[in-house]
């Protein structure tokens, strides 16, 4: 199986300021038609996931576009340009290459 | 509005199956691919399965394959998945997903969790 190792594990961000979340895999996750399958998902306190990403950098719909993705083959990076605070949550990155599906540990984001 | 509606929490005795349903709307259900997903108290997200709604093809972990069975009805828009011979274990929040392109890895609409209690 695929190993996802998210850093860090917690993550307090002053509101305004930007907040960085790196995700590497154990294996490339980059298929030959050039994508990388690799997706960020966000669940915020007593609530059920929210895809952010997906292929890497591609926001999902409806997804501010303070959020990026970027990365290709095992390191990728989550990046909001400036947190606000409905951005409180553990944040996920996930691997769709291959089954099974596996998914980092997760990064809590806090406010200050 | 793009939605999937689980069934309500489950309480169940250890060795007694559960049947989980996400019923889809707002979408076209045949075109796209439904996973499974279980979180543990510990926050950790665990990949159950998928299945291609529009082929009925499924694709399981290899931890859950001998107990795990996920469906699909056309009809209703809804999957569904068992798991069998529960264990303590198994307790956990399980969340449907969906592809709507049947892509397997554009999961962008979840439901609202079941939770999964096993308990003598």
């Amino acid at each position: 199986d695929i190993v996802m190792t998210q850093s860090p594990l917690s993550l307090p961000v002053t509101p305004g300021e930007p907040a960085s979340i790196s995700c590497k895999s154990s294996q490339s996750l980059l298929q030959s038609n050039g994508y990388s399958y690799l997706g960020w998902i966000r669940q915020r306190p007593g609530q059920s996931p929210q895809f952010l990403i997906y292929l890497g950098s591609n926001r999902a719909s409806g997804v501010p576009d303070r959020f990026s993705g970027s990365g290709s083959g095992t390191d990728f990076t989550l990046k909001i340009s400036r947190v606000e605070a409905e951005d409180v949550g553990i944040y996920y990155c996930m691997q769709a290459l291959q089954a099974p599906l596996t998914f980092g540990q997760g990064t809590k984001l806090e406010i200050k | 509005q793009m939605q999937l509606v689980q069934s309500g929490p489950e309480v169940k005795k250890p060795g007694i199956p559960v049947k989980v349903s996400c019923k889809a709307s707002g979408f076209t259900f045949s075109n796209s691919a439904i996973q499974w997903v279980r979180q543990t108290r510990g926050q950790r997200l665990e990949w159950i399965g998928w299945i291609i709604v529009g082929s009925g093809n499924t694709n399981y972990a290899q931890k859950f394959q001998e107990r795990v069975t996920i469906t699909r009805d056309m009809s209703t828009g809804t999957a569904y998945m068992e798991l069998s011979s529960l264990r303590s274990e198994d307790t956990a929040v399980y969340y449907c997903a969906a592809d709507r392109w049947g892509l397997v890895h554009v999961f962008d609409i979840w439901g609202q969790g079941t939770m999964v209690t096993v308990s003598s």
